[in-house]
Formats: structure tokens, sequence, C-alpha cells
């Protein structure tokens, strides 16, 4: 029974260019949510998503940062003309939603380098 | 903000109980206590959660006061893979966001 699965597990790009980080939710959930840990800081909520929708993207930088969750195939979390200060562990996580009472769980992250 | 309290490190001897307290007193009453993990480098991993009653299951216990103002998740023969943040959260959850607090870090020692 697998898990949320994101790849890849290490990604590294330079400056200006563009970073693609994929999340496959647990089988049967249809609530993806992606999380931000900066070096040495705590988790930040990002964005939810629901198939082909965005229900609260409140903590996603206002640019270069953009997120989907189609109809068919993962949810990705897309950064465009990456910085410095873009470089973090980014978790994803997936619950079947639409209820009280369920937890999310979690994949093991990407972590992103910029150099 | 995180609505919950939680001390900033603990230690505990490998093979006794490790007692982590939350403070919570703000809960509403429809809102579950959840208590989640990050070992070092690894996704945050779900322990358990409730809502008045305690609550247990192979990795660990719940206990959640009478008045539901604060919690103490207990592992009962902690190891050394236990060694982690621990994070209290406090959500309605329905399917809302995981605001994570500063947690607790705690050290198994051998």
């Amino acid at each position: 029974n697998a898990g949320v699965m994101q790849n890849p597990r290490h990604l590294v790009r330079r400056r200006g260019q563009e970073a693609r980080l994929r999340c496959s939710p647990m089988k049967g959930h249809s609530h993806v949510y992606w999380y931000r840990q900066l070096p040495e800081e705590g988790l930040k909520f990002m964005v939810y998503l629901q198939k082909e929708n965005i229900i609260d993207e409140s903590g996603m930088p206002k640019e270069r940062f953009s997120a989907e969750f189609p109809k068919e195939g993962p949810s990705i979390l897309r950064i465009q003309q990456v910085v410095r200060g873009d470089s973090a562990a980014y978790f994803c996580a997936s619950s079947p939603g639409g209820t009280f009472n369920q937890p999310q769980h979690f994949g093991d992250g990407t972590r992103l380098s910029i150099l | 903000d995180a609505k919950t309290t939680q001390p900033p490190s603990m230690d505990c001897a490998e093979g006794r109980a490790a007692n982590l307290p939350c403070n919570h007193s703000t809960i509403s009453g429809n809102e579950y206590v959840y208590w989640y993990r990050q070992i070092h480098s690894q996704g945050p991993q779900y322990i358990i959660h409730g809502l008045k009653n305690n609550e247990t299951n192979e990795m660990a216990s719940l206990i959640i006061t009478e008045d539901r103002k604060s919690s103490t998740l207990i592992l009962p023969h902690a190891t050394l893979r236990d060694t982690a943040v621990y994070y209290c959260i406090v959500s309605a959850n329905r399917d809302d966001k995981i605001i994570f607090g500063k947690g607790t870090r705690l050290h198994i020692l051998p």
C-alpha cells in the first residue's frame, strides 16, 4: 500500500532555472497539500488542492510559484526563475478529505538546492 | 500562529516511557488534537489523534484532560529511533491546512 510519493528526492537548479516537484497522493486520496521547510526552520503551509481546483493558496509566494493537481497524474509544484532563497525541503501530504477526523499523510519530500 | 504550547526539548532514557505535554487552552469544541513527528530529514509522520477520549494505537497513547485544555502523548517504551521533533496540533481538520509550531525536540538517551 504505497504512501505519498514525491520525486525527485533531490533537485539541483541554477539561479533563473525552473523547478518542478511532483507528488502522487496515496491511493484513494483526492486532497493534496504542499508545505515548505526552510533550513533550520519549521514547516509552513503553502497550498491545498483538490482535483483540478486550488482550494487555499494563502501560503504561496505571490510570484514565481504555482501549483496544480490535474484530473490525471500527480500534483505539480512549479517554481519559475529560482533564487537562492528557494532552497528548502518541499513536502507534500494527502488526505481522503470530505469528513472530519482524517489525518494528512506526508511524503519524504524533495530537497531543492539552488546554486 | 499555532494554537498549542509545547516545551522546546525533552530527554528520555531508552526503554522508559516518554511523556510529551501539550497545552491547548483555546481549543474549540469541534477541534481534534493531532500528534505528528518529524525524524531528521524525513517527512512528518502521523502518530495519533483524539477528540475527548483517551486513544491508543500501536505507536502511542494520547491522554486528553477532561476540560480538553491539555494533553499528553505517551511513547510507552522509547527507543533511539523515537528521537525526533514532536508536533501537537489542534484542528477541526475539515480539509484544513496544518499549522505547525516549533514542537518538542525529544532526545532518547542510550
